[in-house]
């Protein structure tokens, strides 16, 4: 069965300080790895998408990496800012082609403290 | 720039009601989902549709119907609300399989 599964579930970091999310996955086979952040109350909002011969990808502060060999993702938050709380979502898509075929982890849910 | 708009943004069903949530995107899309979220799972599919007049059941389609009469517009419908429907709602849609998809802001239902 396909999986991902994220760390830590929740992270709490002072303003201005670096972290890293961390998301494995058991998907066969992959088509693409992404990464959203979702505000409370709000919906998903992309980040970036990786393909298998991308390592990795930034959307400003915002750093993933991507190792297809060990299966292994992670998203870097450079100098956090207080608008960085939210939960952020490893997905991985395993069907190029489909419409179905996103698994999606449970989230890391980040809190940044002034 | 109105992207993915849900309606309703929240709603309180009696068990057995039933009822209508509205997707509509301006995005001229294909494709449009309709997941659940509930707390400390992930979000899970209920059905999607790869083009006006087509749909297809997820992973957890029991209890659920869909409609996509309309490119814009992608319907989910419950006939008899249940407890264990009570759960946040997004719509999304895509333009292929390869980009980020576009999420709405929800719907937060409660089932009594």
């Amino acid at each position: 069965k396909n999986q991902v599964e994220q760390s830590p579930q929740s992270l709490i970091i002072l303003e201005g300080k670096n972290c890293t999310l961390q998301c494995n996955y058991t998907v066969s086979p992959f088509s693409n790895l992404r990464w959203y952040k979702q505000d409370t109350g709000r919906g998903p909002v992309s980040l970036t998408i990786m393909t298998f011969s991308e390592n990795t990808k930034s959307n400003g502060r915002y750093t993933a990496t991507l190792g297809a060999d060990t299966k292994q993702s992670s998203l870097h938050i450079t100098a956090s800012q207080l608008s960085d709380s939210a939960s952020y979502i490893c997905v991985v898509s395993s069907l190029p082609g489909g419409a179905d075929g996103l698994t999606f982890g449970k989230g890391t849910h980040l809190i940044i403290q002034p | 720039n109105a992207g993915v708009t849900q309606t309703p943004k929240f709603r309180v069903l009696k068990t057995g009601q039933s009822m209508t949530l509205l997707c509509a995107q301006d995005m001229n899309h294909e494709y449009m989902y309709w997941y659940r979220q509930d707390p400390g799972m992930g979000l899970r599919l209920i059905h999607y549709s790869v083009g006006e007049g087509t749909t297809a059941k997820g992973e957890v389609p029991d209890g659920y119907n869909v409609s996509r009469l309309k490119k814009q517009n992608f319907l989910l419908g419950l006939e008899s609300a249940a407890p264990s429907q009570t759960s946040v709602y997004f719509c999304a849609s895509t333009r292929g399989q390869n980009y980020g998809y576009t999420f709405g802001s929800g719907t937060r239902l409660t089932v009594v």
